[in-house]
């Protein structure tokens, strides 16, 4: 497709509900990343995929979270278990190349959860 | 790690003048910087990036600058419009990927 697609774009967990998010990448980029965005706060970074090999996952909170791309091409993170700290917006971003593209990255619009 | 700066209060400007936004950063200088703009419910659009061996990057009304020795970058919106009203964030490469500021929310009024 011409953009980043997430979904579902909400989800409503409840606590110690395990979900699954997902993320389609711009087709040929190499690259995807994973944010989590809190309310009036900037993306924090959670994990970056060259095409399939998870390169980093520094950012990732716990091991409740987990991320997986198996052909390089659409991602999808768990959360287990959820808690109610993990309610934010999961942003999914893909970049033709490693950092240093002219192009930046490409945001999809998120996924929005609240855990209750 | 990097601490990045980005004034959390709005700042509001009148249409037709220059808004300027300030992004801060504490330790090392990185290759790349990027900026941003988010609008409620959506996610961050790339506008522009720099590297570190450029003193300033223009792209029609945005420019970017990159001060490795005040560890500062300024963006500016020439002649701005309602619909420059929007969240900026600055993003700073460290390896792999980038790291984001908070923000600055622009509001331009008529």
């Amino acid at each position: 497709g011409a953009g980043v697609s997430q979904s579902p774009r909400y989800k409503v967990a409840k606590r110690g509900q395990d979900v699954a998010l997902r993320c389609d990448p711009i087709s040929g980029h190499v690259s995807l990343f994973w944010y989590q965005q809190a309310l009036g706060q900037g993306p924090e970074f959670l994990t970056y995929f060259q095409n399939e090999a998870q390169l980093d996952k520094s950012g990732l909170p716990s091991d409740r979270f987990f991320a997986e791309r198996p052909e390089g091409s659409v991602s999808t993170l768990k959360i287990q278990r959820t808690q109610q700290e993990d309610s934010a917006v999961y942003l999914c971003a893909s970049s033709l190349s490693r950092g240093g593209s002219n192009y930046g990255y490409t945001f999809g619009s998120g996924t929005r959860l609240t855990v209750v | 790690s990097q601490k990045i700066e980005q004034n959390s209060e709005a700042l509001n400007i009148q249409e037709g003048k220059t808004a300027t936004l300030t992004c801060n950063y504490t330790n090392y200088s990185p290759a790349y910087l990027q900026w941003y703009r988010q609008d409620p419910g959506r996610g961050p659009v790339f506008l522009l990036l720099i590297r570190e061996n450029e003193k300033e990057k223009r792209k029609e009304r945005l420019k970017v600058t990159f001060d490795t020795t005040l560890k500062q970058s300024l963006f500016h919106i020439t002649a701005s419009q309602p619909a420059d009203s929007a969240t900026y964030l600055c993003a700073l490469d460290d390896f792999n990927k980038f790291y984001f500021g908070s923000g600055t929310k622009l509001n331009v009024k008529p």
